[in-house]
């Protein structure tokens, strides 16, 4: 069945990079978009960016340069990378699969906390 | 970027009731518009995509529809399992925006 799953530090320095991997199984990396969300108590659920099933990216702006979205087909892995950390960057980021325009399945989503 | 006004923030009902949550797009969204449910510690769970479809294994109480820029959501006769957040998601441009969040409560 359709599981993924993500893996990350847990506690990032502020101004250190974060380094996130998305798992998945069920499915192949190369038919599916992949999304990153996130969710702050700043501002909610937020759309960070995704990399499409041929393997190019788009990301939200408001990450200007900080956010780099890559991908293992041959280990089924999506990675999120983000550097330049703040404390506002505190919060859960999810990994979803878009089938078209929807997120069908979600990770469980892992805790980041930006702290010194 | 569009927005999404998600309305009410919070709303509690009863089981009777017929409970209707909307999203309003600052601009035409095409239908590129789901619906989703989240519960404490949980992640988002998808229940209605293309504005009116319904996602695998979602109940047929959950129905979605649209009226100009205005979407909705509407539960018939909630269960008490429908307790939790709901928010809608614009994917007709990016950056994708999610609304605010809806909180139901059912009494």
């Amino acid at each position: 069945q359709v599981q993924l799953k993500e893996t990350g530090p847990g506690l990032v320095q502020p101004t250190q990079t974060l380094s996130i991997t998305c798992t998945v199984s069920g499915f192949s990396l190369t038919s599916y978009y992949m999304q990153w969300v996130r969710q702050t108590p700043g501002k909610g659920l937020e759309w960070m960016g995704f990399i499409r099933s041929g393997g190019s990216t788009e990301y939200n702006s408001e990450f200007k340069s900080r956010l780099s979205i890559s991908r293992d087909t041959s280990k089924n892995q999506v990675f999120l990378k983000m550097n330049s950390l703040k404390t506002e960057d505190t919060g859960v980021y999810y990994c979803a699969r878009d089938p078209g325009g929807h997120f069908d399945y979600w990770g469980q989503g892992v805790m980041v906390t930006v702290s010194s | 970027d569009i927005q999404m006004t998600q309305s009410p923030a919070s709303l509690s009902a009863s089981l009777e009731e017929i409970v209707t949550i909307t999203c309003k797009a600052s601009q035409g969204i095409d239908d590129y518009l789901s619906w989703y449910q989240q519960k404490p510690g949980k992640s988002p769970q998808l229940l209605i995509y293309d504005a009116t479809s319904l996602a695998d294994g979602v109940p047929s109480r959950f129905s979605g529809s649209r009226s100009g820029t205005q979407y909705s959501l509407k539960i018939s006769r909630p269960q008490v399992d429908d307790s939790g957040i709901y928010y809608c998601l614009q994917s007709y441009s990016t950056p994708y925006t999610f609304g605010a969040g809806t909180k139901l409560e059912l009494k």
